[in-house]
């Protein structure tokens, strides 16, 4: 295991379709985390999970998102209906427990025309 | 809400020189704080990190410094390479386990 994997790493939509992104955090890893970072910005909190549960969810994750983790390993996020502005690098962390930093993946970056 | 903030957005400096990265936060409840370098197209990379019981930790080449009187930290790169251009963001850990970014700094080395 080399590290947390992000696929697809880049994705062009056209507005109104739906997108799945997948995260492969460290496998010893019980915390994932999913990060929104737009041009110039620092990354932003969308939500994590402990193990498969779902803890928490900022308030910039509108309806339109939803993400899983449904054995506590990989996990997805969807965007239905994309929008111009849903345009961004998605990041998802990895961490083993509430005593240590992320490792984060490469990255999806979307861009919805 | 709080949030973690860089002093400068850019910051330009000569091969072989020492670099400083300054950061101010402002939740006082953090009790970890993180350093991260980010290159084009990459994800956030682990550089150093400090508990806010420490106020210096040295590294390969880095050392961070923490004041948690005036609530800043710093990166220091000793004699800066072309490969340390990127940018540099600063993260704390508040008392809800998450990471808060700021916006970050962009170092540029100069041949």
């Amino acid at each position: 295991d080399t590290g947390v994997s992000q696929n697809p790493r880049h994705k062009i939509t056209k507005r109104g379709q739906n997108v799945t992104f997948r995260c492969d955090p460290i496998s010893e890893h019980n915390r994932l985390y999913w990060y929104r970072q737009t041009l110039g910005q620092g990354p932003e909190f969308l939500t994590y999970f402990q193990n498969e549960a779902q803890l928490e969810k900022s308030r910039l994750l509108s309806d339109r998102f939803s993400a899983e983790r449904p054995k506590g390993s990989f996990s997805t996020l969807e965007i239905q209906r994309t929008e111009q502005g849903d345009s961004a690098m998605y990041l998802c962390a990895s961490s083993a427990g509430q005593s240590y930093g992320y490792t984060f993946g490469s990255g999806t970056r979307l861009t919805v025309v | 809400g709080e949030s973690v903030g860089l002093h400068l957005p850019t910051l330009s400096v000569q091969e072989g020189d020492n670099s400083i990265i300054n950061c101010a936060y402002s939740n006082s409840a953090s009790d970890y704080f993180i350093w991260y370098k980010q290159e084009s197209g990459k994800g956030p990379q682990f550089i150093i990190d400090i508990r806010s019981n420490m106020d210096k930790r040295q590294g390969q080449r880095v050392t961070v410094l923490l004041n948690k009187t005036v609530k800043h930290l710093s990166l220091q790169i000793a004699a800066t390479q072309p490969g340390d251009s990127a940018v540099y963001f600063c993260a704390e850990r508040g008392d809800d386990y998450k990471l808060s970014f700021g916006a970050g700094t962009t170092v540029t080395v100069r041949a």
